[in-house]
């Protein structure tokens, strides 16, 4: 597509469900990466994905946090037995290759765990 | 290790006036790129400018400079002549030229434009 296009754009879920993340990348970036963003914060990095290497997991902050993406396309965020802590916007972005190439990042998912 | 420091969490001036939003950067890497990224309230993140660490000519676009400088390990951003347009939240990143790295952002510093 032309950007990188995530849902649901907002989602409330109770504490205790597992929620999933969807990401679709620019078609053709064989990179694509994963950020939480908590209110006033940074962006904090939990996963990245490319081609078919194994994805650098070292962002993902507890084994609750889980994710996949098919060959270079759709990826998905999943977050099990969600905490409050967890509430956050949660980006995607995607690159062509690695280096210098910036990144194009998607509008977020708006999580809210009550 | 790699960091990003943006050391000015906000910055409030008045239109018309130039503000410069600081970045300093650690990176044990030779080759290395630098990133701005604009992230106004609607929430997304607009690319600004990429800098390869070979190119230290400062760069201008529009009322937007940049101002690399290796030696500081600093890569600077001045807003010349304000707008309350300008009002978001500003990221500086690095990313090194190894495989298997990402983006490294800093904590952002958040620049209010008043009328």
């Amino acid at each position: 597509g032309a950007g990188v296009s995530q849902s649901p754009s907002n989602k409330v879920t109770e504490k205790g469900k597992d929620v999933e993340l969807r990401c679709d990348p620019i078609s053709g970036h064989t990179a694509l990466y994963w950020y939480r963003q908590r209110l006033g914060q940074g962006l904090e990095f939990l996963i990245y994905f490319q081609g078919n290497s194994a994805p650098d997991k070292s962002g993902l902050p507890s084994d609750r946090f889980s994710a996949e993406r098919t060959g270079e396309s759709v990826s998905t965020l999943t977050i099990q037995r969600t905490q409050q802590e967890d509430s956050a916007v949660y980006l995607c972005a995607s690159s062509l290759l690695l280096g210098g190439y910036g990144y194009t990042f998607g509008s977020g998912t708006r999580l809210t765990v009550v | 290790a790699q960091k990003v420091t943006q050391a000015q969490t906000e910055i409030s001036v008045v239109e018309k006036e130039d503000v410069t939003l600081d970045c300093v950067y650690e990176t044990r890497d030779t080759t290395y790129y630098l990133f701005w990224y604009k992230q106004p309230p609607s929430g997304e993140l607009v690319f600004l400018i990429r800098r390869n660490s070979f190119d230290e000519q400062n760069e201008i676009s529009g009322r937007y400079s940049w101002n690399f400088q290796k030696s500081t390990s600093s890569f600077n951003f001045t807003i010349t002549a304000s707008q309350v347009v300008d009002s978001a939240v500003y990221f500086c990143a690095l990313r090194s030229n190894q495989a298997g790295t990402a983006l490294i952002f800093g904590k952002g510093t958040t620049l209010s434009v008043s009328s």
